[in-house]
């Protein structure tokens, strides 16, 4: 059974600061890996996408990068904004076509991002 | 807003009683999920429908749980008799599985509380 987990639980960094969220999941033999941000009492936002056959997508000032050979992902944010202060979730998911199948998500990591 | 509505937000219920959530997809989007969070931990995947098919359960979906997507679009999640460990947030979500690499859009969820 697929396991996701996200370390810290919890981070604030003071804006301005680049910053590095991490995903790490059990099975490597998937995988579609997705981002997501979570914003208090709100339903999820998909940031970045990233299939099997993909190293790393960007988005505007986030980079998201998977290795699966050693079963992690990184979710990079660059110059943070107190805006980005939300709950951001991985999420991993069997290889198929469209990759949204059975999302097996993390506990997510609380960012704050500090004025 | 996403596109993907979901009604009603709150539902406060006794416990016994019987409750259904409502949700409407982007309207071409074929693929439609279901999804329970409880607080503190990441969505766990309950049922998905294509068209009006239901393609795959969740053990975690008992026989007091029922999904509905008749023709194809809008859905419907019972939960009969509820119990307190019912309580959670119930999040839709739906894409086109069309193509890859499609993006997944996140309702914003009905909470749920069982007194």
């Amino acid at each position: 059974k697929q396991e996701v987990t996200q370390i810290p639980a919890a981070l604030s960094v003071p804006e301005g600061e680049n910053l590095v969220l991490n995903c790490s999941f059990t099975d490597s033999a998937i995988y579609n890996l997705q981002w997501f941000r979570q914003d208090p009492g709100k339903g999820l936002t998909s940031l970045l996408l990233i299939q099997s056959s993909q190293r790393e997508q960007t988005s505007g000032r986030l980079n998201a990068s998977l290795d699966k050979s050693s079963g992690r992902s990184t979710l990079y944010i660059a110059a943070s904004q107190p805006g980005d202060s939300a709950t951001y979730l991985c999420a991993g998911a069997p290889i198929s076509n469209f990759g949204n199948e059975k999302l097996t998500f993390g506990t997510g990591t609380r960012l704050t991002i500090i004025p | 807003d996403t596109g993907v509505s979901q009604d009603p937000r709150h539902k406060i219920t006794k416990r016994g009683q019987n409750v259904t959530f409502r949700c409407d997809p982007i309207s071409e989007h074929n693929r439609l999920y279901w999804y329970r969070q409880t607080l503190g931990q990441g969505p766990e995947f309950l049922t998905y429908f294509q068209n009006e098919a239901q393609l795959e359960k969740s053990r975690l979906l008992s026989d007091r749980f029922s999904a509905e997507r008749p023709k194809g679009s809008f859905s419907t999640l019972e939960i009969q008799r509820t119990e307190q460990g019912d309580s959670a947030m119930y999040l839709c979500a739906s894409m086109s599985a069309r193509s890859s690499g499609n993006t997944i859009y996140f309702g914003e969820g009905s909470w749920l509380t069982v007194v």
